[in-house]
C-alpha cells in the first residue's frame, strides 16, 4: 500500500537553528517524492520534488532534501531556520501507480526568537 | 507567476444541501486534480480529471461527488447532498501532464475552500 509517514506532528526550533523533518514512504513503484509548505490561510506551496537523479535536490527558500532508498526517507533540511519557516510542512509520494498524491499529516513547524 | 485560484474561501451550508466549490487551474495544464484534508487528518485523495473525464478516484468519491469543467477556465467539484463529515478544507490542483510524463508532472496547489456542514 502507498504512504507516507511523518512521524513529527510537531517541532519548534530556534531562530538560526538547523532543522531536519522526518518523511518515510511506502510506494510499490519508483517513487516522486514531494515537500509542500502551508501558511495559515495560504494553499500548499512546492517546496521542492524529487524525480531521479541526484538524490540531494535543492528547493526554494533554502530548503533541501535527500532521498535514501535504502531507509525510505526523503528528510526536508535547513541550515538556519528564518522566523518566516514557521508552517506546516507535508511530504508527498506519487508515481507511476497513478496520478495521486498520497500525503503525510503534516508537520508543524513553530521558530522561537 | 501562475497559480491555482479557489472560490469561496469559506462556505458554509446546512447539511443536505448542494454546494458547488469552483477553481481555476493553471492555463496550460491538462490535469486536474480535488484532494481535501479533514481537520487533524492527512490531505486525502478525491479525484483526478483529464481530458474531460475523470481518469482516477478515490473510495471517497461516491455517488454523491461530481465533478466538471465547464467552460476553458474553471473546474468545479459538487457535493450533491452535504453530510456533517463532509466537513473539510478542500483543495484543488493542476499540472502540466501526468505522473507518467516526462518529466513527470508536478501539482500546484490552491489556497483551498474550507467547507463547514452544519
Amino acid at each position: 500500500a502507498q504512504s507516507v509517514t511523518q512521524p513529527d506532528i510537531h517541532i519548534t526550533v530556534s531562530e538560526g537553528a538547523s532543522l531536519e523533518l522526518r518523511c518515510n514512504y511506502s510506494y510499490g513503484a519508483t517513487p516522486y517524492l514531494f515537500w509542500y509548505v502551508q501558511s495559515p490561510g495560504q494553499g500548499l506551496q512546492l517546496l521542492l520534488k524529487y524525480f531521479s537523479g541526484d538524490t540531494l535536490v535543492q528547493g526554494i527558500k533554502g530548503f533541501e532534501a535527500e532521498f535514501k532508498r535504502s531507509q525510505s526517507s526523503f528528510n526536508l533540511r535547513k541550515p538556519s531556520v528564518h522566523w518566516s519557516d514557521a508552517a506546516e510542512y507535508f511530504c508527498a509520494v506519487g508515481g507511476t501507480h497513478g496520478n495521486q498524491f498520497y500525503f503525510g499529516t503534516g508537520t508543524s513547524l513553530t521558530v522561537i526568537p | 507567476e501562475p497559480e491555482v485560484t479557489q472560490t469561496p474561501s469559506h462556505q458554509v451550508t446546512q447539511m443536505g444541501q448542494e454546494v458547488i466549490l469552483r477553481c481555476v487551474p493553471i492555463s496550460n495544464h491538462l490535469y486536474f486534480y480535488w484532494y481535501r484534508q479533514i481537520l487533524g487528518q492527512k490531505v486525502e485523495f478525491l479525484v483526478s480529471f483529464y481530458n474531460n473525464e475523470i481518469s482516477e478516484k478515490s473510495e471517497i468519491f461516491d455517488d454523491q461527488f461530481s465533478v466538471e469543467r465547464p467552460d476553458g477556465s474553471n473546474f468545479t467539484l459538487k457535493i450533491r447532498s452535504t453530510k456533517l463529515e463532509d466537513s473539510a478544507m478542500y483543495f484543488c490542483a493542476s499540472s502540466e501532464t501526468g505522473l507518467g510524463g516526462v518529466p513527470p508532472g508536478t501539482q500546484y496547489f490552491g489556497p483551498g475552500t474550507r467547507l463547514t456542514v452544519l
